[in-house]
């Protein structure tokens, strides 16, 4: 079946380390996304990406990075600089064009300690 | 400026009708969308609209007013299942900007 995944769904991780995000899917679509959510303030666009080995910063892009170095696979890496990254972390895909509905992964709930 | 509005919370009683309203201010206007969000869940598509007027699917309804820059979400026949969050959200007018514009969600409470 066709889908967008994302793992682990519940991560923990201590205070100064980088950790990683995966979100693969497998439905042939060229753009993808990251947003993270907070409680009372909606999704927040982190970083997507339209095409292959580019990417664009969205509107909370610090202490974050991505590489987009296959179609199917968009990583997400929470870094050290990231100064509150206790969050819900969701990934989403869809096909070129804006007017497209978008497809989300079950999340990553990330919690640093 | 590009913004969307909706309540913030709603209540309501499993069996009765309920309506979800977005208004959006965007420099030009390619339709928009209606997600649910179950907590600690992904947003799942509810439906999408770029012409004025109501479409139905089963128990959920969307309508669209471009010239008022308004949408709303019905639901009907309420269920328990039916507490989420719901999303609008606008794509992009024009160019290669792949970035949706969300609203916060407005919280449902169905209570029996």
């Amino acid at each position: 079946d066709g889908g967008i995944t994302q793992s682990p769904k519940y991560l923990f991780r201590k205070e100064g380390q980088n950790v990683t995000l995966s979100c693969e899917q497998n439905l042939n679509h060229d753009a993808m996304y990251w947003y993270r959510q907070d409680p009372g303030q909606g999704l927040r666009l982190i970083y997507y990406s339209q095409i292959v080995n580019d990417f664009q910063k969205g509107d909370i892009a610090e202490g974050y990075s991505v590489s987009r170095e296959k179609k199917e696979s968009f990583p997400l890496t929470v870094t050290s600089a990231q100064k509150n990254p206790t969050a819900f972390y969701l990934c989403a895909s869809s096909w070129a064009g804006g007017a497209t509905e978008a497809f989300f992964g079950q999340g990553t709930r990330l919690t640093v300690v | 400026g590009q913004n969307i509005d909706q309540p913030t919370e709603m209540t309501a009683t499993e069996g009765a009708i309920v309506q979800i309203n977005c208004t959006y201010q965007t420099s030009g206007f390619n339709g928009l969308f209606w997600y649910q969000q179950h907590a600690g869940e992904a947003p799942t598509f509810l439906s999408y609209n770029v012409l004025d007027g109501l479409e139905e699917k089963g128990r959920f309804s969307s309508f669209l007013s471009r010239s008022k820059g308004y949408s709303y979400l019905l639901l009907k026949e309420l269920q328990m299942k039916d507490s989420a969050s719901y999303l609008c959200a606008v794509p992009p007018w024009a160019g290669n900007n792949r970035k949706l514009i969300w609203g916060l969600g407005t919280s449902l409470a169905v209570n029996p």
